[in-house]
């Protein structure tokens, strides 16, 4: 089935820093979605993509839509404290099932020790 | 508004016992949709409800699980019976309209449930 390979598993960071992940795959993707889940809560979304090449910013997290459609990228800048959790991001896979996300392992944000 | 509620947030079972998880979506919404995280997974998707019809079940694991959307508002989830390999974190979500690309899903906390 389809799948998406997402880096890192985890990082830490400082606050201040920028941080970057990415999700790949072997498939085309018609739709790239990131989300963010907190302790005890389900994933919450931060940024949609719809087209390639599409580049969009929410605040301090920005994301792209790649233009091969196998690939996306979320950055964050200056991080801050309450950025740690789970970021996973999913996607509609082209000619599959509108409902059917498929998600990425997730990347842990820590806050460096 | 409310968002999507899950019950129960925690279910711990032996293994053969029956559970069943529901999930309240958001009020309106059509589609609703349950997925499952297996500790150290990707989150997977298991079906996909179009107010009481099943649009796609392509990702139910084998037939001790079962959904149900009597009336096109909250929905159910029976694993019977349990297996150990049924632990992980059910999540719920739902959208408004099946619009595919441009709908927002909504997720419930989740329920995790651990089989012993």
């Amino acid at each position: 089935g389809q799948q998406l390979n997402q880096s890192p598993q985890s990082m830490f960071i400082q606050e201040g820093e920028d941080v970057s992940m990415n999700c790949t795959s072997s498939s085309i993707f018609n739709t790239w979605l990131w989300y963010k889940q907190d302790p005890g809560e389900g994933p919450v979304l931060l940024i949609a993509l719809y087209k390639a090449g599409e580049l969009t910013s929410n605040g301090r997290l920005t994301a792209q839509f790649g233009i091969t459609r196998k690939d996306s990228f979320l950055n964050i800048s200056a991080s801050i404290p309450s950025d740690v959790g789970i970021y996973f991001c999913a996607g509609l896979v082209h000619g599959g099932s509108q409902g059917n996300l498929i998600f990425g392992k997730g990347t842990k944000l820590s806050v460096k020790p | 508004e409310a968002g999507v509620t899950q019950f129960p947030s925690h279910s711990v079972i032996e293994k053969g016992q029956t559970v069943t998880l529901r999930c309240d979506p958001i009020s309106g919404h059509d589609n609703l949709y349950w997925y499952r995280r297996v500790m150290g997974k990707e989150i997977k998707f298991l079906l996909h409800f179009v107010k009481e019809s099943k649009q796609d079940e392509s990702g139910m694991p084998n037939n001790r699980f079962l959904a149900e959307r009597t009336g096109g508002t909250y929905s159910t989830l029976k694993v019977q019976p349990a297996e150990l390999e049924d632990s992980g974190v059910y999540f719920c979500a739902s959208s408004l309209e099946d619009r595919g690309y441009t709908d927002t899903q909504y997720f419930g906390p989740g329920t995790r449930l651990t089989v012993l």
